[in-house]
């Protein structure tokens, strides 16, 4: 069954530099998504992508975040100048549709971001 | 604004009982709500999605039900395994992508 991947499974930085965590959807999905978890805490959603732009971000993704569709398979979310509590599991996401659908998100393993 | 919860917060029983786990959401406007297991350390795999329209789902020893007007749902597992422990998550679309309650930790034990 088609899944959605995710690299690195484990990223440390040191605080202020800039990550890109990577993600490659399923091929036929038209949606696209990440969210993070801290530890303990709930999955949050930060930012959806549709025709290669922002469709939704919530107040979460603020100027240090960015997406983008280099090519036709990844989708990547960049954290400019990292912060301690941006340490979490971010979580790439991806489905055929949107809103009234029977189309399920499905969800990629993970990276987990330690900020040192 | 959306608000998700599930109770209880963790559950533990002995092989092969039944269980129900249950979640609950503040805005009766939603497309859908999806159940979702996290094992630790890992991602999310999705169980079961029920539409706005439908009242139950079914996905082998899992049923899903959905009240929409009082903000209800559960998720009942038949004849549980120790294979079953992992973090339960409900998750509701409305107008803003998927709101997450916190989880059910399940542990069954044989």
């Amino acid at each position: 069954e088609p899944e959605v991947t995710q690299t690195p499974s484990h990223q440390v930085t040191q605080m202020g530099q800039e990550v890109i965590l990577r993600c490659v959807p399923i091929s036929n999905h038209l949606y696209f998504y990440w969210y993070r978890q801290i530890l303990g805490q709930k999955v949050e959603f930060l930012v959806s992508f549709y025709n290669n732009e922002i469709s939704e971000k919530s107040e979460i993704f603020d100027d240090q975040f960015s997406v983008e569709r280099p090519d036709g398979s990844n989708f990547t979310l960049k954290i400019r100048s990292t912060k301690l509590e941006d340490s979490a599991m971010y979580f790439c996401a991806s489905s055929k549709w949107q809103g009234p659908s029977n189309q399920p998100q499905h969800f990629g393993d993970g990276t987990r971001l330690s900020i040192l | 604004k959306q608000e998700v919860t599930q109770i209880p917060a963790a559950l533990s029983v002995p092989e092969g009982e039944n269980l129900v786990l249950n979640c609950s959401f503040t805005d009766s406007a939603i497309y859908n709500l999806q159940w979702f297991r996290q094992d630790p350390g890992k991602g999310l795999t999705s169980l079961l999605l029920i539409q706005s329209s439908q009242r139950e789902q079914t996905s082998g020893r899992l049923n899903a039900s959905l009240d929409k007007s009082s903000g209800r749902s559960t998720l009942y597992i038949a004849a549980s395994q120790p294979g079953d422990s992992a973090t339960y998550l409900c998750a509701v679309v409305g107008n803003t992508p998927l709101v997450f309650g916190k989880g059910t930790r399940l542990s069954v034990i044989a």
